[in-house]
C-alpha cells in the first residue's frame, strides 16, 4: 500500500534555528513529491515539485530535497512568519490525479 | 479574483438540512478535486473530475453529490450530513489529470480557501 509519513508531527524553533523536516515515502512508482504550506484556517499553498531522486530546489529560506525513500524539507534561519503545518504528497503512477498525502509538520518558530 | 475561491468560507448545519459548496478556479485548469481535511488527519481525496467527467469517486457517502457543471466550477451538495462530517473542505485544481502515465507538472494542484463545516 502506497504510504507518506511526515516527522516530526510539531517542532518548536528558536528564530534563526535551522533544522530539516522528514517526508518519508512507500509507493510503487513515484511520479513526483509535492511540499504544500498550510496556515490555520487557510488552503494548503504550493511550494515545490520534485521528480527525480538527488533533485533539489530552493525558495528564499526553504530547500527541499528527494532521494529514493524520503524527501527533506530544510529551513535555513527561521524566521516567526514560516510558522505553519507543512505538507507532503506524491503522485504515484497508475493512479492517475490523485495525491497521497502525509499528516504534516506543524512548525512554531518564536523570536 | 484569482486562483480558486471557495464559498462559503464557513458554514453551521443540522443534519437535515440540504447546503452547497462552491468552488470556481481562475486558472483555466482541467481537472478539479474535493477533500476533505479533519484534525490531526492527512488530507482526504473525495472526488476527482476531468473536463467535467468525474474520473473518481474515493469510496464517499451517498450524502455527498459533487457536480461539475463546466471546467471552472465545481460543487459539493450535502444532505443528511453527520456530526462527523464536520471537516475543513478543500477544492483544488490541476492543469490536467496526468493519466496513468503523464508527467507530475500535470498534477500540480492549486487549493482554495476551504469551506470550514459543522454538523450539529
Amino acid at each position: 500500500e502506497d504510504q507518506v509519513t511526515q516527522s516530526p508531527e510539531a517542532l518548536r524553533l528558536q528564530e534563526g534555528e535551522s533544522s530539516s523536516l522528514n517526508c518519508s515515502y512507500t509507493v510503487s512508482g513515484l511520479r513526483g513529491l509535492f511540499w504544500y504550506r498550510q496556515d490555520p484556517g487557510k488552503g494548503p499553498e504550493f511550494l515545490f515539485t520534485l521528480y527525480s531522486a538527488g533533485e533539489e530546489k530552493e525558495k528564499e529560506r526553504l530547500k527541499a530535497t528527494l532521494t529514493k525513500k524520503e524527501s527533506f524539507l530544510h529551513i535555513t534561519a527561521p524566521k516567526p512568519e514560516d510558522s505553519a503545518t507543512y505538507l507532503c504528497a506524491v503522485s504515484v503512477y497508475n493512479q492517475g490525479g490523485k495525491l497521497i498525502f502525509g499528516q504534516g509538520t506543524e512548525l512554531s518558530v518564536k523570536p | 479574483e484569482t486562483g480558486v475561491t471557495q464559498t462559503p468560507r464557513h458554514l453551521v448545519m443540522g443534519m437535515t438540512n440540504k447546503k452547497s459548496l462552491k468552488c470556481e478556479q481562475h486558472l483555466g485548469h482541467n481537472a478539479m478535486y474535493w477533500y476533505k481535511q479533519s484534525a490531526k488527519k492527512p488530507l482526504e481525496l473525495m472526488f476527482v473530475y476531468s473536463l467535467e467527467e468525474r474520473v473518481e469517486n474515493n469510496s464517499v457517502p451517498s450524502r455527498f453529490s459533487p457536480e461539475c457543471p463546466n471546467s471552472s466550477h465545481l460543487f459539493l451538495h450535502l444532505h443528511t450530513l453527520q456530526p462527523e462530517d464536520s471537516a475543513l473542505y478543500l477544492c483544488a485544481s490541476s492543469p490536467k489529470l496526468p493519466g496513468l502515465a503523464g508527467p507530475s507538472s500535470y498534477n500540480e494542484q492549486f487549493f482554495g480557501p476551504g469551506t470550514r463545516l459543522t454538523v450539529l
